[in-house]
């Protein structure tokens, strides 16, 4: 059974650019969540997509979208970007229902560097 | 706002020895996870907890949830130079998955 995929895995930006990664989760799996990861802030959950719509959301700017297609397959979107959004961007898929364990897996990760 | 706290942060063991990582939350959960993640790579699921009470056991790591006093524990025994990682502790808000708040993680390194 494939795991969930990330592309790209790593991607050098400067600032004020704009990046889209792509996330295929698991066969199966509705749900599908992205999670940022820094040195400084550790996991943060960004937000959470089950059957194409946005089910849960973090606390971050407007600048951090996503959507979800009818496959599953999950793209997040950063726009003018920041120094500050340099990080390792994971997703993770699950059952996504209340009657799941609601363990998630992780991709490898997108590896972003804006300079 | 839920938070989840671990300690110790940073744990140098010797190989041989025992040592529990532990991990509070600030609101109510029944579901608790625990990962690993080695340098530069992603999260390795260990152990996933769902209910008070539950105990879970995988090689040297054994891990326990006590929903009441919102604490989970990781429990290391014999620890090996392969343990050598950070650990991770999550608590699923919603009982649905999806949205994990993440404690601050447990870097653990394991000397001969």
């Amino acid at each position: 059974k494939a795991g969930v995929t990330q592309t790209p895995r790593y991607l050098i930006k400067t600032r004020g650019q704009q990046v889209t990664l792509s996330c295929s989760p698991i066969s199966g799996h509705r749900s599908v969540s992205w999670y940022q990861q820094t040195p400084g802030q550790g996991l943060q959950f960004l937000f959470e997509y089950f059957s194409e719509t946005q089910r849960n959301k973090g606390n971050f700017p407007g600048r951090f979208s996503g959507r979800q297609f009818s496959n599953s397959r999950s793209e997040m979107n950063v726009s003018t970007l920041e120094l500050g959004d340099s990080a390792l961007y994971l997703c993770a898929s699950s059952g996504g229902t209340s009657g799941s364990a609601g363990e998630l897996f992780f991709g490898e990760g997108s590896r972003l560097t804006v300079l | 706002e839920l938070k989840v706290e671990q300690n110790p942060l940073f744990l140098s063991m010797q190989e041989g020895k025992n040592y529990t990582i532990y991990c509070n939350y600030s609101t109510t959960s029944d579901r608790l996870y625990w990962y690993r993640q080695d340098p530069g790579k992603s999260l390795e699921s260990l152990f996933v907890l769902l209910s008070n009470g539950a105990v879970k056991q995988e090689g040297r790591l054994m891990a326990s949830l006590d929903t009441k006093a919102r604490l989970s524990t990781l429990h290391i025994t014999a620890a090996v130079h392969d343990l050598s990682a950070t650990y991770f502790c999550a608590v699923d808000r919603n009982n649905q998955g999806g949205k994990l708040i993440f404690g601050q993680g447990t870097e653990l390194s394991v000397k001969p």
